[in-house]
């Protein structure tokens, strides 16, 4: 069945330019996760969704930093004016629900931000 | 920031011995999970332990889990050129609604044949 897509798969930005990473969930999954991943470290958490309500957004490293998913269904993750140090992959996952039996996130394959 | 630390942070073994990599974590989980990323398949989701189990087997993989000592071990068994890749844990946090992971920093595997 298909997995989690995410477009483009890579993005070449000039410093100051907004920027919109799409994510296409697995069909019916309840929760959606947006994940930023540095060259040689793990993914860091920046936000997830229940449905269309975000529930948390403590890992949005600043203001220009915008995420939503209006039907509960695809997701924009939108950076503003971006600077060289948002250069990384950008990571979109999905899983089932909250019940710890649905904890498996399944990942997209990644946007790879570059802003010259 | 990262919730901990795995280590190796690298390491090189010949196909067919056993490979075995630690995570370490700072707060209270509801389950660890691993990981594996490489280039082909992105990060695909290895194994589950709930913070009640203290041991989990899935084919080649054992996972191993202390939660009083908030630390986890994967030892994968007869590798395979197949399994080079960065291996990570993730947590899950403890409490109600928390169902973000965090993940730590990685042991990169290689198998050499």
């Amino acid at each position: 069945g298909a997995g989690v897509s995410q477009s483009p798969r890579y993005k070449v930005a000039k410093r100051g330019q907004d920027v919109a990473l799409r994510c296409d969930p697995i069909s019916g999954h309840v929760s959606l996760f947006w994940y930023q991943q540095a060259l040689g470290q793990g993914p860091e958490f920046l936000t997830y969704f229940q449905n269309e309500a975000q529930l948390d957004k403590s890992g949005l490293p600043s203001d220009r930093f915008f995420a939503e998913r209006p039907e509960g269904s695809v997701s924009t993750l939108k950076i503003q004016r971006t600077q060289q140090e948002d250069s990384a992959v950008y990571l979109c996952a999905s899983s089932l629900g909250w019940g710890t039996e649905f904890s498996e996130q399944y990942f997209g394959p990644g946007t790879r931000l570059t802003v010259t | 920031s990262q919730q901990g630390e795995e280590d190796p942070q690298a390491l090189s073994i010949q196909e067919g011995e056993n490979a075995t990599m630690n995570c370490s974590y700072k707060t209270s989980i509801n389950n660890l999970q691993w990981y594996r990323q490489n280039s082909g398949r992105g990060l695909v989701h290895l194994i589950l332990i709930r913070s009640n189990e203290r041991e989990k087997h899935s084919g080649r993989l054992r996972v191993t889990l202390d939660t009083s000592k908030k630390s986890s071990s994967l030892l994968i068994t007869a590798s395979r050129a197949a399994d080079t890749a960065s291996y990570f844990c993730a947590t899950r946090g403890g409490y109600f609604g928390n169902e973000k992971l965090t993940f730590g920093t990685g042991t990169r595997l290689t198998i050499i044949p």
